[in-house]
């Protein structure tokens, strides 16, 4: 299947501070990507989806000031956590879709484990 | 939107067939059903995806009952490294997209744990 990574896989930051985590596609064009959470013992879950060269779509309850996405290209989206407070501590995972086939199929990144103290 | 409904947790031994239920009785005609695993603290791993027929890859065979309402994820030989949180999901499309728009809604799962 295709590759999609991340980076950093895991980063501890200070309370106030802001992280950027990186998504890219490598080996394949990502019409859209799609950034979740998942807490401990929870499921994922989507918090926003993004189109290349177009603003995110946020789900309900997520702040977008906070969680600014940005997704530049056709491989790379960022995900920034601005002012981070210890409740933001989770483990971030990317997702990128693109043309396979002759279908639209999901591939998920290996996560980032955001520990925030 | 379409849920499905997972066992929380199963057993199965070690080189045994792992079969994985998942109940979708309210899925619509043009939905596809979708199979993926997280082993932990990992991100989700692609197994297989169908519609009406049976699918099966180097992964995982799909079994769709003939109204749809369920499938059942089988893994032929499982392994220790098979233990993991599998997630059913039912694709919705975004009508005019021509598969090209949808979202991937991940419940709760079922954690399939390996005995050797």
């Amino acid at each position: 299947g295709a590759v999609v990574s991340q980076h950093p896989s895991w980063v501890i930051c200070k309370s106030g501070t802001s992280v950027k985590i990186e998504c890219r596609s490598l080996d394949f064009q990502a019409t859209t990507m799609f950034w979740y959470r998942q807490f401990p013992k929870q499921s994922l879950m989507l918090m926003a989806t993004s189109n290349e060269g177009s603003k995110a779509t946020y789900e309900q309850g997520v702040e977008k000031d906070k969680f600014l996405i940005n997704h530049a290209s056709l491989t790379l989206s960022t995900l920034t956590v601005t002012s981070a407070h210890p409740e933001d501590s989770s483990f971030y995972i990317c997702s990128a879709r693109g043309l396979a086939g002759r279908s639209y199929e999901q591939y998920f990144g290996p996560g980032t484990r955001l520990t925030v103290t | 939107d379409a849920k499905t409904t997972q066992p929380p947790s199963m057993d199965c031994a070690e080189g045994r067939a792992a079969n994985l239920p998942c109940n979708h009785s309210t899925i619509s005609g043009n939905e596809y059903v979708y199979w993926y695993r997280q082993i932990h603290s990992q991100g989700p791993q692609y197994i297989i995806h169908g519609l009406k027929n049976n699918e099966t890859n180097e992964m995982a065979s799909l079994i769709i009952t003939e109204d749809r309402k369920s499938s059942t994820l089988i893994l032929p030989h499982a392994t220790l490294r098979d233990t993991a949180v599998y997630y059913c999901i039912v694709r919705v499309d975004d009508e005019y997209s021509g598969g090209s728009n949808y979202k991937l809604t991940f419940g709760k799962g079922t954690l399939l744990t390996v005995n050797p």
